[in-house]
């Protein structure tokens, strides 16, 4: 059964505007969060992530916000950028010492970023 | 990228015969991971390692073996190919303290025909 969940399969946007990816979990151990955004034909790569301590974390353009209550993550982009077309995977990890810091996946959203 | 080669990139095979992916780091990462990503899926464990001749089975582990003899290398069988086994297989490392996770390798696209 998905412990991570991502429910809309693709998203499309404007440039400039907000791109906002959503991602649901449902295992309450689960105290770090990471998004990994993928292109073709190449691996996935980190992009940002958050720790359960906080309720947001950001980087330039990227912003993860976490709510706990609502087992709930969404990773904000703006300005969306052409080159933000992939797809986003959020994951989740049920602390450092568990599991040997396993992630698990939720499926992606495509992100398409038109001009 | 970042210390971690898979190969072959790609490769077709037919149904029944053995096939070999070797993932190999340069960073002396302990953990060390086999992903498939397949459509409607994302990324789902298939078996990793977490230190030289221990390793553990993912969530899809049937049809698939490891082994990792060093702390560099993780191999992963394919004893007898199907064609549900055809996909895209990544690779990953880390280390404890994620911050920034898990580093991929480029994947490898293993066709069964």
């Amino acid at each position: 059964d998905q412990q991570v969940k991502q429910n809309s399969p693709s998203l499309s946007v404007q440039e400039g505007r907000i791109s906002i990816l959503n991602c649901d979990y449902t295992n309450s151990m689960f105290d770090y969060f990471l998004w990994y955004k993928k292109y073709p034909a190449e691996g996935p790569t980190f992009l940002i992530s958050i720790s359960s301590i906080k309720d947001k974390n950001e980087d330039g353009r990227f912003t993860v916000f976490l709510n706990k209550s609502a087992k709930h993550l969404s990773l904000h982009i703006v300005p969306s950028q052409p080159g933000d077309s992939a797809v986003y995977f959020c994951a989740a990890s049920a602390g450092r010492g568990s599991t040997l810091g396993r992630l698990y996946f939720g499926r992606g959203t495509q992100l398409t970023v038109w001009p | 990228d970042a210390g971690i080669t898979q190969s072959p990139r790609h490769k077709v095979t037919e149904t029944g015969t053995p096939v070999t992916l070797r993932c190999h780091q340069t960073e002396n990462h302990r953990y060390m991971y086999w992903y498939r990503q397949d459509p409607g899926h994302g990324l789902r464990l298939i078996h990793y390692s977490y230190g030289v001749k221990d390793t553990d089975k993912g969530e899809v582990s049937d049809g698939y073996s490891v082994s990792r003899s060093k702390t560099e290398d993780f191999l992963l069988t394919l004893e007898s190919a199907t064609s549900s086994q055809t996909s895209v297989y990544f690779c990953a490392i880390s280390e404890l303290g994620l911050l920034g996770g898990y580093t991929f390798g480029s994947g490898t696209r293993l066709t069964v025909v």
